[in-house]
């Protein structure tokens, strides 16, 4: 079975410090993918970022970094220079291809509040 | 472009009474489909998938149900629903080669 563990529940930082927010899962598949999905406040799901098994490679993304280590089972994400409009629920997902729709198991989300 | 609504956007329903959401994909052709909750917790859940027309897969059983009258739209519905079915529903799409899943605005349903 497939888990992802967001061990954040709620974070809080002030304008232009620098987060990270923690991903870990478990799977035994060779295979798959990790997700990371922003929900502002109006609830849509936004999406960020997709890495699959085999690229290790870290990437940026202007203010967004993404740290991928397979050794530790962890896809870390960074935001650099937090701004108000980070305020949001972010959630990382783990995506094993079953040869008929693809089923995306989500962590619990962390809640990034960053104030003035 | 690919878009994807959803409505009614928010809906307040007695217990008891139907439910019918609808999620409607448009610029593309024979999306995946996906229906979420996400309960007052966060998490979402997987409820039910689509691959095709008239092809659905229930991942929770549950006082929920789902079809696909026609290649670009997905209905949940309930004959009668229950207290703990409100929650915030969101559907999803995915092309078939494509691993990322693109998600609507969501339903906000509350049952009193």
């Amino acid at each position: 079975a497939q888990k992802v563990t967001q061990a954040q529940t709620e974070i809080s930082v002030v304008e232009k410090e620098d987060v990270t927010l923690d991903c870990v899962y478990e799977t035994r598949d060779t295979t798959y993918y990790l997700f990371w999905y922003k929900q502002p406040p109006s609830g849509e799901l936004v999406f960020l970022i997709r890495r699959n098994s085999f690229d290790e490679q870290n990437e940026i993304s202007g203010r967004y970094s993404w740290n991928f280590q397979k050794s530790t089972s962890s896809f870390n994400f960074t935001i650099t220079a937090s701004q108000v409009v980070d305020s949001a629920v972010y959630f990382c997902a783990l995506l094993i291809l079953t040869g008929g729709g693809n089923k995306l198991t989500f962590g619990t989300g962390t809640q990034l509040k960053v104030e003035l | 472009s690919q878009t994807i609504h959803q409505w009614p956007a928010t809906l307040v329903q007695p217990v008891g009474s139907p439910l019918s959401l609808e999620c409607t994909v448009e610029g593309t052709s024979n999306p995946n489909l996906y229906w979420y909750r996400q309960a007052a917790g966060r998490g979402l859940q997987l409820l039910f998938y689509s691959v095709g027309i008239g092809q659905i897969s229930s991942e929770v059983p549950q006082n929920l149900s789902a079809s696909r009258p026609q290649d670009r739209q997905f209905i949940l519905s309930s004959k009668k629903l229950l207290l703990s079915d409100s929650g915030f529903y969101l559907c999803a799409w995915n092309r078939d080669s494509e691993e990322t899943q693109y998600f609507g605005p969501g339903t906000r349903l509350l049952v009193l």
